[in-house]
């Protein structure tokens, strides 16, 4: 079916506020990223999930970010009380498998903080 | 954990030339080394991958290289084309790694001169 998708494509949001970002990723891959991507910049890796297990929160950036994997499915980032630092695209990607198998992107979120 | 170097982080190549982009890893369990590319505003495409049973691998104007040795792989792009301009990601996959499974380089902002 479909690639990964992301949801909503595009978000301005008021500093101070909390935003739920969203990943449907394809049918039938375990693995899971979260990247963010500052203009200009490379993939700084959020978190990591593998089916069920717990995920791998090693690179968020604070305590104001978290992120939940529903079912082993869809996965939601939310970012509570935004900065203007928190401005940029962020990117799923899933994989068939933990490592060794390709990673499929969705288009990103652009999240912009006013 | 993994760590991925890539250099260098811009190349300017005059339209025709070659292009090469350099990827070193560190952990020698990684097995799967995909090439990614960002075209301005696009989510990341797999270009080529290789897996560490080889050490190189062509498909038409693009070639991989890896030396395990070394623990390093590169990328060369012949006759090169505008459409060739972007940012390329290099990446190193730990199998069964978890956050691990799959790092990515800064990325190379490879640009072609008319």
């Amino acid at each position: 079916g479909a690639g990964v998708s992301q949801s909503p494509s595009n978000k301005v949001t008021e500093k101070g506020k909390d935003v739920e970002l969203r990943c449907d990723p394809i049918s039938g891959h375990t693995a899971l990223y979260w990247y963010r991507q500052s203009l200009g910049q490379g993939l700084e890796f959020l978190i990591y999930f593998q089916g069920n297990s717990a995920p791998d929160k090693s690179g968020l950036p604070s305590d104001r970010f978290s992120a939940e994997r529903t079912g082993g499915s869809v996965s939601t980032l939310t970012i509570q009380r935004t900065q203007q630092e928190d401005s940029a695209v962020y990117l799923c990607a899933s994989s068939w498998n933990s490592g060794g198998t390709e990673a499929f992107f969705g288009q990103g979120t652009r999240l912009t903080v006013v | 954990g993994e760590n991925v170097e890539q250099h260098p982080s811009t190349l300017s190549v005059q339209e025709g030339d070659s292009a090469v982009i350099k990827c070193t890893y560190s952990d020698s369990a990684s097995n799967y080394f995909p090439w990614y590319k960002q075209e301005l505003g696009k989510r990341p495409q797999l270009i080529i991958d290789i897996r560490s049973n080889v050490g190189e691998k062509k498909d038409q104007r693009i070639a991989v290289t890896l030396n395990k040795t070394a623990k390093h792989f590169s990328l060369h792009i012949t006759e090169t084309q505008p459409e060739d301009s972007a940012v390329y990601f290099c990446a190193a996959s730990v199998p069964g790694g978890g956050a691990d499974g799959l790092t990515f380089g800064k990325g190379t902002h490879l640009i072609i001169q008319p």
